[in-house]
């Protein structure tokens, strides 16, 4: 089974709009962590944001907020105010086993086009 | 920039050849991991090294290999290269080895086996 899943590919948004980029994921550890990464066409992988299986509120970083539904297990990331430059593939990635593993698992990407 | 450096940029040769991909982590952090990007396979940890001591090994062939020296600055070693083996190479850095630590990745390696 995957253990993180993006079910969309690929998205077409208009320009400042928001958009909700989907990640389920499957771990049975209580102690995880969920990532965001950014790939632009350029091809460096950019942290967004981190969410910790414990953190009882959902994370934020500016534009990025991170909508953290435990019970269903998803961490769908959220771009408010979308810009031409939020163009990219972006990958959810989780770790599980926080004291001892420290692999990141990555899903397949979405990559998101923003349009003017 | 993340402050993880990563040289070469890119890397063409050819099947059966051996290639060092080097990286240099944030400053302070202690920890290195590399992954492999290929289109078929997506994104696959390979190895971590924490500290100059292997912490962790991934999806790493045997024709692979990795170290991190005292000064923190790690490398990989790719050898008897095979056309499956193009792919971007990233090196990432955290400060220490927690769960909760922020991977900051490279610019990546792009290697290309002719």
């Amino acid at each position: 089974a995957q253990k993180i899943t993006q079910t969309q590919p690929g998205m077409f948004v208009q320009e400042k709009e928001a958009v909700t980029l989907d990640c389920t994921y499957d771990t049975s550890d209580q102690s995880y962590g969920l990532f965001w990464y950014k790939q632009p066409s350029s091809g460096e992988m950019i942290f967004l944001i981190y969410q910790g299986s414990y953190d009882e509120q959902n994370a934020t970083e500016g534009r990025y907020s991170l909508n953290f539904q435990k019970a269903r297990k998803s961490a769908n990331l959220v771009i408010s105010a979308s810009q031409l430059g939020d163009s990219a593939m972006y990958f959810c990635a989780m770790r599980e086993g926080m004291d001892s593993n420290y692999q990141l698992i990555w899903g397949a990407g979405t990559k998101l086009i923003i349009k003017p | 920039d993340s402050g993880v450096t990563q040289t070469p940029k890119h890397l063409i040769t050819a099947t059966g050849q051996r290639v060092t991909l080097r990286c240099s982590p944030r400053s302070g952090d202690l920890s290195v991991y590399w992954y492999q990007q290929s289109l078929d396979q997506g994104l696959q940890f390979l190895i971590q090294y924490y500290n100059g001591e292997e912490r962790a090994k991934g999806n790493i062939l045997e024709r692979f290999s990795a170290q991190q020296f005292p000064d923190l600055h790690s490398e990989l070693n790719l050898s008897s290269l095979e056309l499956g083996d193009s792919a971007l190479y990233f090196c990432a850095s955290s400060t220490r080895a927690r769960g909760s630590d922020t991977q900051y990745f490279g610019p990546g390696t792009r290697l290309t086996v002719l």
